[in-house]
């Protein structure tokens, strides 16, 4: 079955800390991984797919395929990183366009 | 300016009602969406179109319905709210192209069943 995990509900870091958020699919074939974010008051919106594999404000996200895993990443927390962050799976290399989300972690950067 | 919009915002309705979640969109999608979100949970795709007179149902069953007569239309129905109901309603759009097109979110109608 397809399945996205977030494992951690909540992640607290302090400001210019590095930053992982954890995302582990399910998925036989080959996904399209995606991170969405929602800032307070805001609409999700999305952040990066996997295969522009760019940086989008200072965050990275690589695909590990042995490991199932598509952790986002940032080297220095700004307080303006707080929000939500979803990891989502297109299962069927996009041909249905629909998506899997996972549970979110909100990420809470302290000053 | 192109946007995604829903309607209303917030809704507290008792048992029984009769609801429709209302959702346009002005980016000339001809895909749309309709998510249920449930607090600390995923989102779940409840209901999807690619285009007019096109509807189907999503990953989670809903007793929700749907419709698709305007491209720019998608409106959701609750024939008899019921307090399970209660959750964040989220409707998006997308484009129609090769491989995954980006959803573009609405707002999102907070609805509670009393």
């Amino acid at each position: 079955a397809q399945r996205v995990t977030q494992p951690e509900k909540l992640l607290s870091v302090f400001k210019g800390a590095p930053v992982e958020l954890k995302c582990n699919y399910s998925y036989s074939g080959s996904p399209e991984l995606f991170w969405y974010v929602q800032y307070s008051r805001q609409r999700l919106q999305l952040l990066l797919r996997h295969i522009s594999r760019e940086s989008i404000k200072g965050f990275t996200a690589d695909l590990n395929k042995g490991e199932t895993s598509f952790h986002l990443k940032k080297p220095f927390a700004q307080e303006e990183d707080s929000a939500m962050y979803y990891c989502a799976l297109a299962g069927d290399g996009g041909a249905t366009n629909k998506l899997i989300f996972g549970t979110g972690t909100l990420l809470a950067v302290q000053p | 300016e192109a946007d995604i919009y829903q309607t209303p915002r917030y809704l507290v309705i008792g048992t029984g009602k009769k609801i429709t979640l209302e959702c346009s969109q002005t980016m000339g999608h001809d895909k749309m969406y309709w998510y249920q979100q449930d607090p600390g949970m995923e989102l779940h795709l409840i209901h999807y179109s690619y285009g007019v007179n096109s509807t189907e149902k999503g990953d989670l069953s809903s007793e929700s319905t749907v419709s698709r007569i305007r491209t720019e239309h998608f409106p959701l129905t609750l024939e008899s709210a019921r307090p399970s109901h209660t959750s964040q309603y989220l409707c998006a759009s997308s484009d129609t192209g090769i491989g995954y097109n980006e959803q573009f979110f609405g707002p999102g109608t907070r609805l509670t069943v009393l």
